[in-house]
């Protein structure tokens, strides 16, 4: 495995609902993703966090919220969600910011209905 | 946009002959990387070629990188029915942003 986890595997979830996706990584890097793939779609980054700071939000709707307590943990919360929001969603890490291979979670299968 | 963009977007071989995928991409880079992803499953990285390499190697992954012409090739020998998977190039420039590809498909068949 990559030492990158991600809780849980699948979601299924209503439009009103309140989730939480959970990432943690057990490599000591500094720097945690966030990403959405879609079918038939480039993989998205969504939110980048760096020593627990965001450095990156790529544009990304505030019914998606993300949390970086510690440099080890990253969460994406959700509410109000959309059908379309219906994807894969991929977690990584990386040593530092530029320069570095990724290392990516098994992904959250979320299905919104 | 830097996006790299995968060549074939499918490739079918049977196993034992060599597979090789070409990715495109528009402007300048720090590195370009190749990942694999099995089905439903998260991203594994595979090689890493800086913009001042040509040719890198990786047990049986070679991946060369031709910057005058943006575009990087991985070339996977002897292929197994385990290489069949997704995979995806993505370049870095001079951020911390790594831009995927759409990815292609290979299936190496037994």
């Amino acid at each position: 495995e990559t030492g990158v986890t991600q809780t849980p595997r699948h979601l299924v979830m209503g439009m009103t609902n309140k989730k939480s996706l959970k990432c943690e990584q057990h490599l000591g890097h500094n720097a945690m993703y966030w990403y959405k793939q879609s079918a038939k779609k480039p993989l998205e980054l969504m939110f980048v966090y760096n020593f627990k700071e965001q450095t990156e939000n790529n544009s990304v709707p505030s019914r998606f919220s993300p949390e970086c307590p510690n440099s080890s943990h990253l969460f994406l919360h959700l509410h109000t969600l959309q059908p379309e929001d219906s994807a894969l969603y991929l977690c990584a890490s990386s040593q530092g910011r530029e320069m570095d291979e990724q290392f990516f979670g098994p992904g959250t299968r979320l299905t919104v209905l | 946009s830097q996006q790299g963009e995968e060549d074939p977007q499918a490739l079918s071989i049977q196993e034992g002959e060599n597979a090789t995928m070409n990715c495109s991409y528009k402007t300048s880079i720090n590195n370009l990387q190749w990942y694999r992803q099995n089905s439903g499953r998260g991203l594994v990285h595979l090689i890493l070629i800086r913009s001042n390499e040509r040719e890198k190697h990786s047990g049986r992954l070679r991946v060369t990188l031709d910057t005058s012409k943006k575009s990087s090739s991985l070339l996977i020998t002897a292929s197994r029915a385990a290489d069949t998977a997704s995979y995806f190039c993505a370049t870095q420039g001079g951020s911390e942003k790594l831009v995927f590809g759409k990815g292609m498909k290979l299936t190496v068949n037994p």
